[in-house]
């Protein structure tokens, strides 16, 4: 079956520090994958996407992705963070219909000042 | 509407009683998506719908769920003699069409606890 593991459940980082947000995936054909951002108290945004073609994609406020095939991976990146960055981010894997929309556990990211 | 809305955004049940989460999807979008968010956890998918029709209801947790959608637009959750394990966010998300391109849009969510 597949799943997404994000293997880090809570980051702290200094704002004007880069980052990097990991995601793997297990999945039995090169999927469809995302990354969402949850605010406190409010419903998922959308950062990014990755369908085909180019393996760096370019998200809003700031963010890139990398897909690695070969890694199973679609690392989250930004190279200099934000205090109104402090969010939980979730990476998601689809491939065919929503039904299979599977999303990773989550990393809570906190920004120190 | 301009963005997916839940209502309410706030629910407290006692256990053993029913309760309706609502979901107003952005106009137009055909089909809509519950997902279930448990303190700690990941995003769990309940259920779907393409119109008003749900391909898929695996991921329901137990009979004591269901859903409905009338008309192509508003949805409703319902959790019959809720429980503990029952507390929990309940998101709804509408997209254009129930393919993995069009992308998922979120509503705030309802946040559940029950007593």
């Amino acid at each position: 079956a597949q799943s997404v593991t994000q293997p880090d459940i809570h980051i702290t980082v200094s704002e004007g520090a880069s980052l990097e947000l990991r995601c793997n995936y297990s999945y039995g054909a090169t999927p469809y994958l995302f990354w969402y951002v949850q605010s406190p108290g409010q419903g998922l945004q959308l950062l990014l996407k990755y369908f085909s073609g180019d393996t760096l994609v370019q998200g809003i406020k700031g963010f890139e992705a990398e897909f690695k095939r070969s890694q199973s991976s679609f690392n989250l990146r930004k190279p200099s963070v934000h205090w109104s960055d402090a969010a939980e981010y979730f990476c998601a894997v689809t491939r065919n219909y929503g039904q299979n929309f599977v999303f990773g556990p989550g990393t809570r990211l906190s920004v120190l000042p | 509407g301009a963005g997916v809305s839940q209502s309410p955004s706030n629910k407290v049940t006692e256990k053993g009683k029913d309760v309706e989460l609502r979901c107003d999807p952005i106009s137009g979008h055909t089909a809509l998506y519950w997902y279930r968010q448990s303190l700690g956890q990941g995003l769990e998918f309940l259920i779907y719908f393409q119109g008003n029709s749900a391909p898929d209801k695996s991921g329901l947790p137990s009979d004591r769920f269901s859903a409905e959608r009338t008309g192509g637009s508003v949805s409703t959750l319902t959790i019959q003699r809720t429980q503990q394990e029952d507390s929990a966010v309940y998101l709804c998300a509408s997209s254009l069409l129930a393919t993995s391109k069009n992308i998922q849009y979120f509503g705030a969510g309802t946040r559940l606890s029950v007593l």
